[in-house]
């Protein structure tokens, strides 16, 4: 069973523009990863938050972290057309490290 | 570029078939993840294997199981196959928190 929620299912936006993408889920974690798929390959590790952080970031993504309300967002800022591709979060419990992601969030960046 | 190999890429069986399909784990990962991603939906956990013992597993049948190798590479096994089983089968290794994931193996059971 999927661990959460992603919103919106399905993103367009023009080259530049900012992409903000939502996760929420149901259980406490340890830490929240968010992840890239292009084309139904494979998946591309972008970047962890743990639950004790409220903000993160790496490069042109910021990743916030709201654990009293169960939720994620990834932003991603003036994309480009190479950002298209289907987004990922995946939560980590405790004593596990098995992950469980979301139902993701498809991001298409027009030129 | 991904450390871990999934073979094979992709594979066509028939209903009631059995299927091997292998993972290579990234260099020093002694921690392999298989994963079910049915189009359209998110990657779902199937079993976890450390140090060559299952040490966890999803809610998938026991027709689903697995095998991890002294050099840490692995196998996923499905018996009886059913039409339902066509997905994504995804591979991750890790060592700690960080995941790398193969490329995936296409499997489409008709």
């Amino acid at each position: 069973s999927q661990q959460g929620e992603e919103d919106p299912q399905a993103l367009s936006i023009q080259e530049g523009e900012n992409a903000t993408m939502n996760c929420s889920y149901k259980t406490s974690i340890n830490n929240l990863q968010w992840y890239r798929q292009n084309s139904g390959r494979g998946l591309v590790h972008l970047i962890l938050i743990r639950s004790n952080e409220r903000e993160k970031h790496s490069g042109r993504l910021r990743v916030t972290l709201d654990t009293s309300k169960k939720s994620s967002s990834l932003l991603i800022t003036a994309s480009r057309a190479a950002d298209t591709a289907s987004y990922f979060c995946a939560t980590v419990a405790y004593n596990t490290d098995k992950l469980i992601f979301g139902t993701g969030t498809r991001l298409q960046v027009f030129p | 570029e991904t450390g871990v190999t999934q073979s094979p890429t992709h594979l066509i069986k028939t209903r009631g078939q059995q299927v091997t399909l292998r993972c290579s784990s990234q260099s020093g990962h002694n921690t392999v993840s298989w994963y079910q991603q049915a189009l359209g939906q998110g990657p779902q956990f199937i079993f976890q294997y450390y140090r060559e013992e299952e040490n966890g597993r999803g809610n998938f049948p026991p027709r689903f199981s697995g095998l991890q190798f002294p050099n840490y590479s692995s196998e996923l096994n499905v018996n009886a196959l059913e039409l339902d089983d066509s997905a994504l089968y995804l591979c991750a290794s890790s060592l700690g928190y960080g995941y790398t994931f193969g490329s995936g193996t296409r499997l489409t059971v008709v």
